[in-house]
């Protein structure tokens, strides 16, 4: 099956500093590929859509310059939370779409920022 | 808009009994519809999707779910529940190939022995 992988699956950092995760498709090319936000006890909230080799499209809300998100190949998209804050403390989750309707999702990062 | 609505946020069976989790969705279009289960502190795995054809989509680890169209809904079953089966369970819906999920607010099943 499709295999879509995260790193870090955790990191605690300090506020004013940026965090990059790392979503990986590791058996199957994804040119999309979904970024979504999780709070406790919650449902997923889309961020944004990465297309491969073009810019992000962030959901209403979703500040792109604070969540910033890079699909340089196919197998890797990247989000970096810049001047990280404590409220965004929450668990990101990635997705990549395998053919044209499936979506895997990765294992999760939880973030942490203190 | 789409949206999804799970009836109720917390589901508890027995071991054996049948689990029975509800899903309607809102779409003005032909829905692709989708449960995914969710481990604590994991990722979403993918339980079944229906895009088109029979309506009676069988899934991993003995799931299934039926679209009904003229209910707009997409409940999840499984005849006999195992200890292994608690957890969260998403039911979401996109409203094209390949574009991004709208999902319910969860439901959290619970397996007692």
């Amino acid at each position: 099956g499709a295999v879509v992988s995260q790193h870090p699956s955790r990191v605690i950092c300090k506020s004013g500093t940026s965090v990059k995760i790392e979503c990986r498709s590791l058996d199957f090319q994804a040119t999309t590929m979904f970024w979504y936000r999780q709070f406790p006890k919650k449902s997923l909230m889309l961020m944004a859509t990465s297309n491969e080799g073009s810019k992000a499209t962030y959901e209403q809300g979703v500040e792109k310059d604070k969540f910033l998100i890079n699909h340089a190949s196919l197998t890797l998209s990247t989000l970096t939370v810049t001047s990280a804050h404590p409220e965004d403390s929450s668990f990101y989750i990635c997705s990549a779409l395998a053919g044209k309707e499936t979506q895997y999702f990765g294992p999760g990062t939880r973030l942490l920022v203190l | 808009a789409q949206s999804v609505t799970q009836l109720g946020s917390h589901v508890s069976v027995s071991e054996g009994a049948l689990v029975l989790l509800r899903c309607n969705y809102s779409s003005s279009v032909p829905p692709y519809l989708f449960w995914y289960v969710q481990y604590p502190n994991q990722g979403l795995q993918l339980l079944l999707k229906y895009t088109t054809g029979a309506t009676l989509v069988k899934g991993i680890n003995g799931f299934e779910a039926e679209f009904k169209k003229s209910e707009t809904s997409f409940h999840l079953t499984k005849p006999s529940a195992h200890m292994s089966d608690a957890a969260e369970y998403f039911c979401a819906v996109s409203e094209d190939a390949g574009t991004a999920l709208i999902f319910g607010k969860g439901t959290t099943l619970s397996v007692s022995s």
